[in-house]
Order: structure tokens, then sequence, then C-alpha cells
């Protein structure tokens, strides 16, 4: 089974700075996708960055990042030039990639805040 | 943005209640989860569904039902609340490039 692991449950960043959340994975599959959702304390889930795994460049989506290292089953969020609307619970996820199904396993989740 | 909706957003009710939370999506997919997440923690799949007529259970066993008649809807029942249900409900659809999530439902059963 897949596992999706974030070892910091809490992580603060001064306003302006870049941040980097730490994710890894345990999966047997070759081809896979991987997420980076976002929830505020308005507790909608947003989706932040996606990655294929057969794709070697890392994503990119404005100030967000990832640092996609498929050996190593690790996938890194950067946040660069925090701001405090980026505050929130960050969600890393895994999904295989099947016709049939599209279920996602996620990590514990790491409480970003964003210090002014 | 995805167009996910949940209702009620909060629900308060006493146990023993038969509720029903509410999530539709008016983007077409196939694929919709119900996630129950309890304050500051990770989400559990409950339910998912696949398309019309098909309903799947997740990876937490829940008491709680679903049904999936229409592509759009997909609501959840408890047919008798209890204190143990309180928590936050997370409905969510997808297509291949990830889920969109509904706003959810927090619901505190008294």
């Amino acid at each position: 089974a897949q596992t999706v692991t974030q070892s910091q449950p809490e992580m603060s960043v001064q306003e302006a700075e870049t941040v980097t959340l730490s994710c890894t994975y345990d999966t047997s599959e070759s081809d896979y996708y991987l997420f980076w959702y976002k929830q505020p304390p308005s507790r909608q889930m947003i989706l932040v960055i996606r990655q294929e795994a057969y794709k070697q460049q890392n994503a990119t989506e404005n100030r967000f990042s990832v640092n996609f290292q498929k050996a190593a089953k690790s996938f890194s969020l950067k946040i660069s030039d925090s701001q405090l609307g980026d505050a929130a619970m960050y969600f890393c996820a895994y999904r295989r990639v099947e016709t049939s199904g599209s279920r996602l396993t996620f990590g514990e989740g790491t409480q970003l805040t964003v210090n002014p | 943005e995805a167009d996910i909706y949940q209702t009620p957003r909060y629900l308060v009710i006493g146990t023993g209640k038969k509720i029903t939370l509410e999530c539709s999506q008016t983007m077409g997919h196939d694929k919709m989860y119900w996630y129950q997440q309890d304050p500051g923690m990770e989400l559990h799949l409950i339910h998912y569904s696949y398309g019309v007529n098909s309903t799947e259970k997740g990876d937490l066993s829940s008491e709680s039902t679903v049904s999936r008649i229409r592509t759009e809807h997909f609501p959840l029942t408890l047919e008798s609340a209890r204190p143990s249900h309180t928590s936050q409900y997370l409905c969510a659809s997808s297509e291949t490039s990830g889920q969109y999530f509904g706003p959810g439902t927090r619901l505190t059963v008294t």
C-alpha cells in the first residue's frame, strides 16, 4: 500500500522569505501523480500544484514550486516570497495512475505559519 | 476554480437524528469522494464513487451511507447520528489532473 509522510507537523516563515515543506512517499509503482493541497482556516482544500511522476521537470505555479526526487521518493514544496495568505495546513498527496479510479492518499499535514 | 458545493456548511444536531449531507458538482466529473477530517488532522476516505450507481467504501470505516443516482450529486446519509460522528466532512470530485474539494460540512452531534 502507498503511504505518504510529512515529517514536519509545524513550520513557520517570515513574510517575504522562502520556506520548504517536506514530503516522502512509498510506492512500488513507476508512474503516479503527486499533489500539494492547501487548507486555510476556512477549511476548503485547494489544489496548489501537481506533478506527474513520468515528468522529470519540476512543476512550478507562480511562487510555488516542487523538488521532485523520484529515486528518493521525495516531493518537497517550496514557497517563495511568502505571504500572510499562505498560512494554512498543507497536505501532500499521492495518486496511482489507473483508469478506473483516482483515490488520493494524504500525508498528515504541515501547519504553516507566516509571521509578519 | 472548481464548482463543487456542499450543504449545509455547519450542522448541530441531536443524537439519533437522521441527517443527509449534500454534495454537488457542475463539472461533469464521474469520480466523487467523501472524506472525514478531525480538526488539524489528516483526511480519511470514507466513500467514493466512479460513476452513477457505483459506490464503494473507503479506507476508514464509517456508519454513513452514500448514493449516486445522478452524476452531479453524491449525498451522504447518517441514519442515526451519534456524538462520535462529530467531524468535518469534505466532498471532492476528480478528473485526471487532480481532486477538487467542496467547502466542507462541519457536523456536531450533541
